[in-house]
C-alpha cells in the first residue's frame, strides 16, 4: 500500500533562513506529488503539484520541490522563510491505483518561524 | 469563486449523543470528499462522491458514521452515537472530475469542522 513519510514532526528556522521539510514516498510506480500548507482553524491549501511532467515543481508563495525518483523523495525547499510561512505542511500521494482519485497524506511537519 | 463551507465550525457534544456536519462545495464540483484529521495527523479519507453515488466508502465506520449527498450538491455527515475517539476534525473537499483514469482533479478544502466529544 502507498504510504508517505514526513521526516520531522517539527521544524524550526530563523528568518530568511532555508526551509527544507522533508517527504518520501513508497511506491514502485510514481505517483502524484503534492504539498499542501495548512494554517490555523483553516483547510488545506495546495502548494504545490508533481504529477509527471518538470520535475522541478514551483509552487506559491516562493515554494519548490524536487521530485527524485531514485531517492523516492519529494522535498519542499524555500530559500529565506518569512514568519508567515508558520503553519503545517503534509506532503501527500496520489496513486496511480485507483485512477489519481485518492490522496494519502503524511502526518505533516510543523514548521515555526523565529526572529 | 465562493469556496467550499462547512457548518458548524465547532461542535461539542456528549458521547453517545447524535452528531452531523454539513458540506456545501465549491459550485460545479461533481466529486466531493469526507476526511477525518486526528490530532498531529495528515486527513484521511472517508468516503468519495461522484455526483450522488458514494464510490469509495471503504474507510467510512459503518456502525456509526453515515453520509448522503442528494442531489449531487450539499453533503451531511453523520455520526450516531459519538464516541470519544470521534473528536478530531472533518475535513470536506470538493473537484472537478471527468471520471476515474483522467488524471488528477485539485481537491479544494473546506474549513472543517472540530468536533469535541465530552
Amino acid at each position: 500500500a502507498q504510504s508517505v513519510t514526513q521526516l520531522g514532526s517539527h521544524v524550526s528556522v530563523s528568518e530568511g533562513a532555508l526551509v527544507l521539510l522533508r517527504c518520501n514516498y513508497s511506491s514502485s510506480v510514481p505517483p502524484y506529488l503534492f504539498w499542501y500548507v495548512q494554517y490555523p482553524n483553516q483547510g488545506l491549501q495546495l502548494l504545490l503539484k508533481y504529477t509527471s511532467a518538470a520535475t522541478l515543481v514551483k509552487g506559491i508563495n516562493g515554494f519548490e520541490a524536487e521530485f527524485k525518483k531514485s531517492e523516492t523523495s519529494f522535498h519542499l525547499t524555500k530559500p529565506s522563510a518569512h514568519m508567515s510561512d508558520a503553519a503545517e505542511y503534509f506532503c501527500a500521494v496520489s496513486p496511480v491505483e485507483g485512477g489519481y482519485n485518492k490522496l494519502i497524506f503524511g502526518a505533516g511537519t510543523r514548521l515555526a518561524v523565529h526572529p | 469563486e465562493a469556496g467550499v463551507v462547512q457548518s458548524p465550525r465547532y461542535k461539542i457534544i456528549e458521547k453517545k449523543q447524535p452528531v452531523a456536519f454539513w458540506c456545501n462545495p465549491i459550485s460545479g464540483h461533481n466529486t466531493l470528499y469526507w476526511y477525518l484529521q486526528n490530532l498531529g495527523q495528515g486527513p484521511e479519507l472517508l468516503i468519495r462522491y461522484e455526483n450522488e453515488e458514494a464510490v469509495d466508502d471503504s474507510q467510512l465506520p459503518k456502525d456509526r458514521f453515515s453520509a448522503e449527498r442528494l442531489k449531487g450538491v450539499d453533503s451531511t455527515l453523520k455520526i450516531q452515537p459519538a464516541e470519544l475517539g470521534d473528536s478530531a476534525v472533518y475535513l470536506c473537499a470538493s473537484s472537478r472530475s471527468f471520471g476515474s483514469g483522467q488524471g488528477y482533479n485539485e481537491q479544494f478544502f473546506g474549513p472543517g469542522t472540530r468536533l469535541t466529544v465530552l
